[in-house]
């Protein structure tokens, strides 16, 4: 079975700063998809940058930045230009291709510092 | 618009009580999901419909019943809860695709007395 690990429960970061989350996955599966979703205290998952395995390219959305080494199943996050919105827990999250199953993390508690 | 409704966003039941949970989306997704998140905890799968199907069942007990009476409608009902299942339930939605990305809702916090 596919398992995803999120070694930092917890995570701080100045304003402004740059902060990395980490995420290394299990798979013996050529075919897949990674996830980075936000859960700001208000609940709501929110997608904030996927990764398909396929593609060697690192994706990118705006501030948000992944670091996808696929030998080492590792799919990092890095947030540049922190801000206070950005507090939220960050869950690592992995699809099987042909499955309906997406696989989390545990979870890291990110801190935005002012 | 990727936007998936929930109501109520709270909800508070005895151990007897019927009650129903109300997911909606608009987006033109065939595929939906109820997962149960407990505090400080990623959310677990309950269910997957698939073109109004159930397509997957994670060992959910009975006393949870989901339903898909539309492409665009979910409900889950709820019946003899106990107090440990209180939790955010979350639902989802997606494109049947596999590889397309799930879209979460707000969540409804559910407290079983």
């Amino acid at each position: 079975a596919q398992t995803v690990t999120q070694s930092q429960p917890e995570m701080s970061v100045q304003e402004a700063e740059t902060v990395t989350l980490s995420c290394t996955y299990d798979t013996s599966e050529s075919d897949y998809y990674l996830f980075w979703y936000k859960q700001p205290p208000s609940r709501q998952m929110i997608l904030v940058i996927r990764q398909e395995a396929y593609k060697q390219q690192n994706a990118t959305e705006n501030r948000f930045s992944v670091n996808f080494q696929k030998a080492a199943k590792s799919f990092s996050l890095k947030i540049s230009d922190s801000q206070l919105g950005d507090a939220a827990m960050y869950f690592c999250a992995y699809r099987q291709g042909g499955s309906e199953k997406l696989v989390f993390g545990k979870g890291t508690k990110l801190t935005v510092n002012p | 618009d990727t936007e998936v409704t929930q109501t109520p966003k709270h909800l508070v039941m005895g151990m007897t009580n019927k009650k129903s949970l109300k997911c909606e989306q608009h987006m033109g997704h065939r595929a939906m999901y109820w997962y149960k998140q407990k505090a400080k905890k990623p959310p677990e799968l309950m269910f997957v419909y698939s073109y109004e199907k159930l397509s997957i069942n994670e060992s959910v007990p009975s006393r949870f019943s989901p339903e898909c009476p539309n492409s665009s409608l979910l409900n889950l009902h709820l019946h003899a809860l106990q107090p440990e299942d209180s939790a955010l339930y979350l639902c989802a939605s997606s494109q049947v695709r596999l590889q397309d990305t799930q879209y979460f809702g707000p969540g409804t916090r559910l407290t079983v007395l």
